[in-house]
């Protein structure tokens, strides 16, 4: 089975700084890999789709690169609303599901 | 517009069956692969199971094979998670979500607000 990693597993930046994360498969997953948002009390929302496509009406200070087993998020210019967890998932060709265990995003 | 609502949730004794429902609506529900994922207190998001469009094809994550079975009822546009032999571990949110694809990508991009399970004595 693939596993998920993410580093790290917290931070915390001002309003206005670039954040990165990063998601590393235990093995080649190609760019079979999205993004997701979760906020508080609230359901996950997709935001990166296959490893660096943004969704649809998911604001441009948001990105993903990589390939292969090493993946980036990066948040461009920090806002106070995009305080949430982010996940990074992969998804197999039966299309079967693992999430990387998340990174959580606070204002310093 | 897309809705999805799950209902069934509760608390349940060990040892105990529960079956969460994923009522959906405002999309072709039988054109769409569905999921489960789930949310411990506190925890990450955990992929509980798939079911294909057509619900002939299902697969489910380690934690849960053999004891839970999922089913789609495109007739009804419904989704559902018949849960047996429930343990202290499943308690969490549990989340429908739809699979759709984009550019040759997956992704689960609508979910429902979840509901909530409780396993205990």
């Amino acid at each position: 089975d693939i596993q998920m990693t993410q580093s790290p597993s917290s931070l915390s930046a001002s309003v206005g700084d670039r954040v990165t994360i990063t998601c590393q498969a235990s093995q080649d997953i190609s760019n079979s890999l999205n993004w997701y948002q979760q906020k508080p009390g609230k359901a996950p929302k997709v935001l990166i789709y296959g490893a660096s496509n943004l969704q649809t009406g998911v604001p441009s200070r948001f990105s993903g690169g990589g390939s292969g087993t090493d993946f980036t998020f990066t948040i461009s210019s920090l806002q106070p609303e995009d305080i949430a967890t982010y996940y990074c998932q992969h998804y197999d060709n039966l299309l079967r599901v693992t999430f990387g265990p998340g990174t959580k995003v606070d204002i310093k | 517009q897309v809705q999805l609502v799950e209902s069934g949730g509760g608390v349940v004794q060990p040892g105990r069956s529960l079956r969460l429902s994923c009522a959906t609506s405002g999309f072709t529900f039988s054109y769409y692969p569905m999921h489960w994922v789930r949310q411990a207190p506190g925890k990450g998001l955990e992929w509980v199971a798939f079911i294909s469009s057509d619900g002939n094809s299902k697969y489910y994550a380690d934690s849960v094979k053999g004891r839970f079975t999922l089913s789609k009822d495109n007739s009804k546009n419904a989704l559902y998670l018949q849960m047996n032999s429930l343990r202290a571990e499943d308690t969490a949110v549990y989340y429908c979500a739809r699979d759709r694809r984009v550019d040759h990508y997956d992704t689960l991009d609508m979910w429902g607000q979840g509901t909530m399970v409780i396993v205990s004595s």
